[in-house]
């Protein structure tokens, strides 16, 4: 198994401003992925988080809007640019073991005011 | 692209009762996993059980159970000797695998759980 930790657990923003959620995991894994989830829905995948080079976006979503950064196999920002009330979700990480189980970190409820 | 549907939005059942959530995927890949998460009202996503497509024994976790028919697409959860801690959200999901590593999770919309006692 993983553990994931990710902080901040939770936050409000103005509009226009920018939120970096941070997500460490305790071991070495090669697979990262950040996840959001709107009010009452399931969870979307935004991008997987590459090690040493730019994460891979979903269709939908921008580098420009969420810059992902992953340093190494263990840490992995997400940055949740120019906010607006519509970003408001949960935004989660995860990884993926060498058993291949998924594990998430506890999330980030973000409200935009 | 893979899809996951979970046609129920909501069940509810009486404590000590098994309950069975149904999930049905598409999709044109034969190497991926199909997994079940709970996630009660703290949002935590909670890993309940992971099948191979592979493998054509269905696997379990307790009191956790599935009925994988890989020709049907079809991925259902039986939850027995339900309890009031399985009330939640249950979401299904799939991962295609692929050499080197595998591929994020696409999601079922989620079935509420509630366990009445």
């Amino acid at each position: 198994s993983a553990v994931i930790s990710q902080k901040p657990s939770r936050d409000i923003c103005q509009r226009g401003t920018s939120l970096t959620i941070q997500c460490q995991v305790d071991s070495q894994v090669t697979m990262m992925f950040w996840y959001r989830q709107q009010p009452g829905q399931s969870l979307t995948l935004i991008a997987t988080a590459n090690q040493g080079s730019e994460a891979t976006y979903e269709s939908g979503f921008v580098i420009d809007k969420f810059p992902i950064s992953r340093p190494n196999l263990t840490f992995s920002t997400l940055t949740v640019s120019n906010m607006s009330p519509e970003d408001s979700s949960i935004y989660l990480c995860s990884v993926v073991t060498e058993n291949t189980e998924a594990f998430f970190g506890q999330g980030t409820r973000l409200t935009v005011v | 692209a893979q899809t996951v549907t979970q046609s129920q939005p909501e069940m509810s059942v009486q404590e000590a009762e098994t309950v069975t959530l149904s999930c049905t995927y598409d999709t044109s890949e034969n190497n991926y996993y199909l997994f079940w998460y709970k996630q009660p009202p703290s949002r935590q996503m909670i890993l309940v059980i992971r099948q191979e497509a592979y493998k054509q024994q269905n696997a379990t976790e307790n009191r956790f159970s599935v009925n994988f028919q890989k020709a049907a697409k079809s991925f259902s959860l039986k939850i027995s000797d339900s309890q009031l801690g399985d009330t939640a959200m249950y979401f299904c999901a799939f991962m295609k695998h692929r050499g080197g590593g595998a591929d994020g999770l696409t999601f079922g919309k989620g079935t509420h759980l509630i366990i009445q006692p």
